[in-house]
């Protein structure tokens, strides 16, 4: 099993439309979540950190569910730059090491 | 400014021929990582190093070696062992200690003449 899964989609929006991706992770030892954005052939760019309480910047917020092991991507009155395929990252601290974990990413498409 | 920096952006690659990538860092970190990235899938850890002078394997090490005579200096050598090396290669760095947040170079684009 696959330490981090998300649904790949793609998932193709209209402007202005709400989606909301998950990711789920087997370790209940995971201690750490971020979701990443990455555009075609660049790096991948820190979207948000993920916290227990939840979080929200701008259009986007952040949840996470230790109980069912996933965290949540919302994204609201979605916009054409935010096509872009978004990494859930999993950091699990073992024997002093950082240890990332990352998800194949899920590819969203915004269509005017 | 602090950053990553990774280099060539693009490298080609002959049958039985080693290539270096390159990957230098001026933000302290003294954690760094070599990711290896395919269409459609996934960050997969090559190797990675909490400090100078030691380095470990990650997931996909075969094929691949590295060094890290310097804090700042990472770099990663694809060797003809690696049959399939064509892919996009990221590094990156990262503070110790924490759950600090990666910071990645822009990547290089490896493919195969």
């Amino acid at each position: 099993r696959k330490e981090v899964e998300q649904d790949p989609g793609p998932f193709n929006v209209p402007e202005g439309a709400t989606v909301a991706f998950n990711c789920t992770y087997s370790n209940s030892a995971s201690q750490s979540f971020f979701w990443y954005r990455q555009d075609c052939r660049k790096e991948p760019k820190l979207l948000m950190s993920v916290y227990s309480s939840g979080n929200e910047d701008g259009r986007f917020t952040a949840q996470l569910n230790r109980a069912s092991q996933y965290i949540s991507l919302l994204i609201r009155d979605s916009k054409l730059s935010d096509s872009a395929t978004y990494l859930c990252v999993v950091n699990i601290e073992q024997t002093g090491a950082n240890n990332l974990f990352f998800g194949t990413g899920t590819r969203l498409t915004v269509i005017p | 400014d602090g950053g990553i920096t990774q280099s060539p952006k693009y490298l080609f690659r002959k049958e039985g021929q080693n290539v270096t990538l390159s990957c230098e860092q001026n933000l302290n970190h003294d954690a760094m990582y070599w990711y290896r990235q395919d269409p459609g899938q996934g960050l997969r850890l090559i190797y990675y190093s909490q400090i100078v002078n030691d380095f470990q394997k990650g997931d996909i090490a075969e094929g691949y070696s590295v060094s890290r005579e310097k804090k700042e200096s990472f770099p990663l050598t694809v060797t003809s062992a690696q049959k399939n090396p064509t892919a996009f290669y990221l590094c990156a760095s990262t503070s110790s200690g924490g759950f600090e947040k990666l910071f990645f170079g822009s990547g290089t684009q490896l493919s195969v003449l």
